[in-house]
């Protein structure tokens, strides 16, 4: 199986702040890579596929690299209903699909 | 509006069983996989299982934590998925969600739209 590690595994910010989270996986998995958002009490919402693409409807502060086995999800300009956690999913060796751990983006 | 709504969820001893629905509307749900994911509390996504459709054979696959306890089944003249779930385990006690991949194109292994999920609490 593919193993997931995001980095950190919580973030304090401020609004208008720059954020950067890491995800790698065990071995190369091209750009089959997907990152979700989820609020406490919510289902997880696809942010970005393929490691860089935008999902309808997302914000463009919400940007998404990397290929192989390292990957970024980064905010550019941190909004109030950013706070949130974040998981990144491989999507290239199935059975099974694996996600990270997530990051806790917090208020500072 | 797409949508998927999950129920059948609540409290069952270990070693019970339990069978969650996946209830679909504003797609075509006969030509979509459909996906169960689980949240326990204050943890991260456990992929549980995928069911493909008629198309691609209702093939099936399955987390090695559930395999052979869990199945999933569907019934495209009701627009629903199911997730039958056997001997249970205490850590077995999740947030259930169902979700499906992106449609149009070939199929891939994203998933853009989720249910609101059910709770199973397993617990004697």
């Amino acid at each position: 199986d593919i193993q997931m590690t995001q980095s950190p595994s919580s973030v304090s910010a401020s609004v208008g702040d720059r954020v950067t989270i890491t995800c790698r996986a065990s071995q190369g998995i091209s750009s089959w890579l997907a990152w979700y958002q989820q609020k406490p009490g919510k289902a997880p919402k696809l942010l970005i596929y393929a490691a860089s693409s935008l999902q309808s409807g997302v914000p463009s502060r919400f940007s998404g690299s990397g290929s192989g086995t390292d990957f970024t999800l980064t905010i550019s300009s941190l909004q109030p209903e950013d706070f949130a956690t974040y998981y990144c999913q491989q999507a290239n060796s199935f059975p099974p699909i694996t996600f990270g751990g997530g990051t806790k983006v917090e208020i500072k | 509006e797409v949508q998927l709504v999950e129920s059948g969820g609540g409290l069952v001893q270990p070693g019970g069983s339990l069978k969650l629905s996946c209830a679909a509307s504003g797609f075509t749900f006969s030509g979509s996989a459909m996906h169960w994911v689980r949240q326990a509390s204050g943890k991260g996504l456990e992929w549980v299982g995928r069911i493909r459709s008629k198309a691609n054979s209702y093939a099936t696959a399955y987390a090695a934590s559930v395999k052979g306890r869990f199945t999933i089944s569907r019934d495209d003249s009701k627009n629903t998925a199911y997730l039958q779930m056997n001997s249970l385990k205490t850590e077995d006690t999740a947030v259930y969600y169902c979700t499906r991949p992106p449609q149009g194109g070939f199929e891939t292994l994203y998933m853009d739209v989720w249910g609101k999920g059910t709770t199973v609490t397993v617990s004697s």
